[in-house]
């Protein structure tokens, strides 16, 4: 099993441009995550989806659309990029039991620099 | 919203000395995580504590959950250089979602 991998691993962008963080797991887990890295703040949770068809905002929502057409995907897409977008962003699943109960494995990061 | 707390914010420490790390969240906790975050790389789950007062051990590092669910701590005996990295707590209120504490970064020193 690859587990959660993510593309691509280091992106530079420039202030209004869009992209689509890449997302895919191999473990048939329900539940797939978002969060964003930034020094001494932690995690903190984008978006995440219960399954294919659902999603779901976390604590910092904005800037960012999710959808999950399949299981195995989870991409995350960044509408117009500012520079505050500038974080290492990881995507993690789990299996979907009662309430947040199961262990989340993570991708390896995506580092996005925006100028 | 429910958020945790970790201190301290970094750590340094001669190697064979002791390290602890604190959690702490506004609300009550349904579990708590621990994760370790080695320098470059990315998160990877140590364990889950679900009961009150419950104490776990994994070789070196002990963890446990107060008695109210609110606080945790990490404590590791005698670290050595391969405990290099962040340790996050992660709690969980009863939802879907899991609230990360800040992260205590250890360095550990020869």
């Amino acid at each position: 099993n690859a587990g959660v991998t993510q593309t691509p691993k280091f992106q530079v962008l420039k202030t209004g441009q869009s992209m689509t963080l890449q997302c895919a797991q191999d473990m048939n887990h329900e539940y797939m995550s978002w969060y964003r890295q930034d020094p001494g703040m932690g995690l903190r949770l984008i978006h995440y989806s219960v399954g294919a068809g659902i999603t779901d905002q976390g604590e910092v929502p904005n800037g960012y659309n999710v959808s999950r057409s399949t299981t195995e995907d989870f991409p995350l897409r960044l509408l117009s990029a500012a520079p505050s977008q500038t974080s290492v962003y990881f995507c993690a699943s789990r299996v979907t039991g009662t309430g947040s109960y199961n262990e989340q494995f993570f991708g390896p990061g995506t580092r996005l620099t925006v100028l | 919203g429910q958020q945790v707390m970790q201190i301290p914010q970094y750590q340094h420490v001669q190697e064979g000395e002791d390290f602890t790390t604190y959690c702490n969240s506004s609300t009550t906790l349904s579990n708590i995580q621990w994760y370790k975050q080695r320098p470059g790389g990315h998160p990877v789950f140590l364990i889950q504590l679900v009961k009150s007062g419950e104490v776990k051990k994994q070789k070196r590092l002990t963890f446990q959950f107060g008695e109210a669910k609110k606080n945790s701590s990490l404590h590791i005996t005698a670290t050595q250089t391969t405990d290099v990295g962040t340790y996050f707590c992660a709690g969980g209120g009863g939802g879907n979602k899991l609230t990360f504490g800040t992260g205590t970064q250890l360095k550990v020193e020869l």
